[in-house]
């Protein structure tokens, strides 16, 4: 357990549909992130946000929409999704924003496996 | 941007020590090396975090040169348990107010007996 849960864990959806996962984290922390692993990929940083607030937005198609109504909870909204969105969706929190200068250890859930057909 | 180069899979036995090496040449002044485990399903997980020379903590040795262009991940006394990959980030500060993390491809670690 590391403070961070998502649901739902495992998610299958058609490209017409519209879902929602969900992140909380129970650790007190300034800071939550959603990423993206594909099959043999690495971590693909989408979407950061701190204290509520959207820092960064990685190129994400607009398909994916973002939501963080307060510290503790972080949503990813899909809709009209393509079979090659199909991976593992990981959130994070970090006490604040990571970046340059001392470091913020960054505590993940357990992902949504998303699988579009 | 802080890009970061392992080796794509390890090997090793039950009792050995591993050291996965990373690279990362364009590192900046402020910048951090932190490494984490990832196994299959789940998200990954913080092991260490360095500046610079050596840190050691309970599951892991950091070695970092006096260059911070790599650094030494070092596994003592591997168990099967602890087959899984292991990724090597730096925390780049780019656009905006947030840096931009990178997350190299990882090492997959696989422990025999």
């Amino acid at each position: 357990e590391t403070g961070v849960t998502q649901t739902p864990r495992h998610l299958v959806m058609g490209m017409t549909n519209k879902k929602s996962l969900k992140c909380e984290q129970h650790l007190g922390h300034n800071a939550m992130y959603w990423y993206k692993q594909s099959a043999k990929k690495p971590l693909e940083l989408m979407f950061v946000y701190s204290l509520e607030e959207r820092v960064e937005n990685n190129s994400v198609p607009s398909r994916f929409s973002p939501e963080c109504p307060n510290s503790s909870h972080l949503f990813l909204h899909l809709h009209t999704l393509q079979p090659e969105d199909s991976a593992l969706y990981l959130c994070a929190s970090s006490q604040d924003e990571v970046g340059g200068g001392a470091y913020n250890e960054q505590f993940f859930g357990p992902g949504t496996r998303l699988t579009v057909l | 941007l802080a890009k970061t180069t392992q080796p794509i899979s390890m090997d090793s036995y039950e009792g050995q020590e591993v050291n996965i090496t990373c690279s990362h040449n364009n590192i900046a002044t402020n910048d951090y090396i932190t490494w984490y485990q990832q196994f299959p399903s789940q998200g990954p997980r913080f092991i260490i975090q360095g500046y610079k020379t050596k840190v050691t903590n309970e599951v892991a040795s950091l070695f970092i040169p006096a260059d911070r262009k790599s650094s030494t991940l070092s596994l003592p006394r591997v168990s099967l348990s602890d087959t899984a990959v292991y990724y090597c980030l730096v925390a780049s500060r780019g656009g905006g107010s947030q840096g931009n993390l990178i997350f190299g491809k990882g090492t997959k670690l696989s422990v025999k007996p």
